[in-house]
């Protein structure tokens, strides 16, 4: 069974600071890939998403993420945090096949002091 | 983007009790829906996949008798907690999936959080 394995549990930055995560997948087949963000007490927000096409995928509020195939990797960039961007980020995996369930990995929390 | 709704979004319950979740789309026609659980600090892990018209698929681990799972119509499927106990307090939340299209995007609702006392 596919899985998706995010490297950092809790993330803390500096405003302004450059933010990568991590994310991997465990899958040899085609794939659809999301970055989802969870701001406290808020329910999940989509972030960015790739279906195919260009690797370097551009989402909402700064993000962008870059999809490896040949490393299964999908890791999230933002060249400079806000303090408004503390929240849980989750990186999900999908097969593209009609109704799939996204995977979830673990998460990461992100803490950003201003 | 598509609105999903999800009622109630808070419910307090006493244990042995059941309690019914219900999953809307507002403005599109969902043909398969996804009901996952969040654990605090924790990630969303999938429970069931239902078809309209069709039973619902558990996850391994995830029983049947006790997490009903009726997917109405294209519009609504709802989750039913029987003889709930403190063990099931979590957040529940639904996600739909339009269309029958590889390429399509998960919609979720907001999430209901139960606490079983």
């Amino acid at each position: 069974a596919q899985s998706v394995s995010q490297h950092n549990h809790h993330v803390i930055l500096s405003e302004a600071a450059s933010l990568e995560l991590g994310c991997n997948y465990s899958y040899g087949g085609t794939v659809n890939l999301f970055w989802y963000v969870q701001y406290p007490g808020q329910h999940l927000q989509l972030l960015l998403k790739y279906f195919s096409g260009d690797p370097l995928v551009k989402g909402i509020k700064g993000f962008e993420a870059e999809f490896i195939k040949s490393k299964f990797s999908f890791n999230l960039r933002k060249p400079s945090v806000q303090w408004s961007d503390t929240a849980e980020y989750f990186c999900a995996v999908t097969l593209n096949q009609a109704g799939t369930a996204l995977i979830f990995g673990k998460g990461t929390t992100l803490s950003v002091s201003s | 983007g598509a609105v999903v709704s999800q009622h109630p979004s808070r419910v307090i319950c006493k244990s042995g009790t059941s309690v019914k979740i219900e999953c809307r789309s507002l403005d599109f026609q969902a043909t398969t829906m996804f009901w996952y659980r969040q654990f605090p600090k924790q990630s969303l892990m999938l429970m069931a996949t239902s078809n309209e018209g069709s039973k619902a698929t558990y996850e391994q681990g995830v029983e049947k008798d006790k997490f009903l799972i009726n997917h109405a119509s294209l519009t609504l499927s709802t989750l039913t907690v029987t003889s709930a106990h403190p063990e099931d307090s979590s957040f529940y939340i639904c996600s739909l999936l339009p269309g029958t299209g590889a390429y399509n995007e998960q919609f979720f609702g907001p999430g209901t959080r139960l606490t079983v006392l």
